[in-house]
């Protein structure tokens, strides 16, 4: 167990749909990061947080959204759902957001869109 | 902005024969670099860091990597591989600023032959 909460772990649903996937850091972390994984892309950095504001932004699609609460958990909202969006969403955490931090992964969120 | 190449989709290597997993990165900036791996079915794992010191770096599980600044190259190396080293290895990047994200490779398939 990494100490990175992602739920839920896997989640089929149809195009068009919503979808939200939640994860909580590791105690004592600050900083948390959202990945995309898929065959054809690898491992894509979609955003990052840092006590609550966003602090980077990557290659994170418009009908994708996401924020940081002030308990820290954050969530990754999909809409508009595309069979291309099937992927393996993972969260991270690190202590400060730093680059030199190492990140904690947790064991992602598998969504299926059919 | 920083990126990553991994050169080698898949490696596939007998048991206790050596293995060399092959890195180059990008940037304009200095950089921290990472090894992550990725076991089946799990989030990924720091394996080994460079920061700054010594160019060559260990993990307690015998894996080592050297960055070569010149070649923009951090390859990672392990002497005599085992069964349980089967996995994905993700090399990664990030900027030596105060918040930066973290950019991964494509990623490495290890796949050891009994």
């Amino acid at each position: 167990d990494s100490g990175v909460t992602q739920t839920p772990k896997h989640l089929i649903t149809a195009t068009g749909q919503r979808v939200t996937l939640r994860c909580s850091p590791r105690s004592g972390d600050l900083s948390v990061y959202w990945y995309q994984q898929s065959l054809d892309q690898g491992l894509q950095f979609l955003i990052q947080y840092y006590n609550g504001e966003e602090r980077a932004k990557g290659n994170i699609l418009e009908r994708f959204s996401a924020q940081q609460f002030p308990d820290l958990h954050s969530e990754l909202n999909l809409s508009s759902l595309e069979l291309g969006d099937s992927a393996l969403y993972f969260c991270a955490s690190s202590v400060e957001g730093s680059g030199a931090n190492v990140l904690t992964f947790g064991a992602g969120s598998r969504l299926t869109v059919l | 902005a920083q990126s990553v190449t991994q050169l080698d989709s898949q490696v596939p290597v007998f048991e206790e024969a050596p293995v060399e997993l092959r890195c180059n990165y990008s940037s304009s900036v200095s950089v921290y670099l990472f090894w992550y791996v990725q076991y089946p079915n799990q989030g990924l794992q720091l394996l080994l860091k460079y920061l700054s010191g010594s160019t060559l770096v260990e993990s307690i599980n015998g894996f080592e990597a050297e960055f070569n600044k010149s070649q923009t190259s951090f390859h990672l190396r392990k002497p005599s591989v085992h069964i349980s080293d089967t996995a994905e290895y993700f090399c990664a990047v990030s900027a030596i600023t105060s918040y930066d994200k973290v950019i991964f490779g494509p990623g490495t398939s290890l796949s050891v032959i009994p």
